[in-house]
């Protein structure tokens, strides 16, 4: 079983339309966090949202977690073609140490 | 903005060879990562470091794998015979002061195992 499932894996819009990327994980977690990366380049920190808080919002950009059904979702409103990348949910257990666990991430084309 | 850096961007090895990867991680945090990414796959957890050793290692990280904090500053990953499947980007990421904070990661070293 994986951690960190996002869906879909592949997402096609057109400028500023709105881009919704799931995530589903399977264990207990201290926090959730959201990556961006662009093609062969580094991961950037979009988000953290932590087990106790249900939605956080920085920009454009608004996450969502339901500890019930262990999911969250990141939302990105009114698109642009520089939002292209692959967008990733990475999660730390409540066990000791903080290791990331990683989904295999979205894939998100704006055209314009 | 303090940022985590990386060297090299890009490093060739012929099978067999030790390599040694740079970070510098973000001054004064505390935890230490490394993380590896084949191409076109999911970012994998490698290790963890915290006081001067290692707190969480994962399978892939085996016997040919080590970490290192020679000096203050730099957070070394060595390996010591690398395989054709050792070729990935390796990243390295850092926390600050509580457990649980958002993991900054650095760019990544490209290495190609020929």
């Amino acid at each position: 079983s994986q951690q960190g499932e996002e869906d879909p894996q592949a997402l096609s819009i057109q400028e500023g339309e709105n881009a919704t990327m799931n995530c589903s994980y399977k264990t207990s977690i201290n926090n959730l966090q959201w990556y961006r990366q662009n093609s062969g380049r580094g991961l950037v920190h979009l988000i953290l949202i932590r087990s106790n808080e249900r939605e956080k919002h920085s920009g454009r950009l608004r996450v969502t977690l339901d500890t019930s059904k262990k999911s969250s979702s990141l939302l990105i409103t009114a698109s642009r073609a520089a939002d292209t990348a692959s967008y990733f949910c990475a999660t730390a257990t409540n066990q000791a140490g903080t290791a990331l666990i990683f989904g295999k991430g979205t894939t998100l084309s704006v055209s314009s | 903005e303090p940022e985590v850096t990386q060297t090299p961007s890009h490093q060739v090895t012929q099978m067999g060879q030790e390599v040694i990867l740079r970070c510098v991680p973000i001054s004064n945090h505390l935890y230490f990562y490394w993380y590896r990414q084949i191409l076109g796959q999911k970012v994998e957890f490698l290790v963890s470091f915290y006081n001067n050793e290692i707190s969480e290692k994962s399978e892939i990280f085996d016997d040919q794998f080590s970490v290192e904090r020679p000096d203050g500053s730099n957070f070394t990953l060595k390996i010591r015979s690398t395989k054709l499947e050792d070729s990935a980007m390796y990243f390295c990421a850092s926390i600050g002061f509580r457990l649980g904070d958002e993991q900054f990661f650095g760019p990544g070293t490209r290495l190609t195992v020929l």
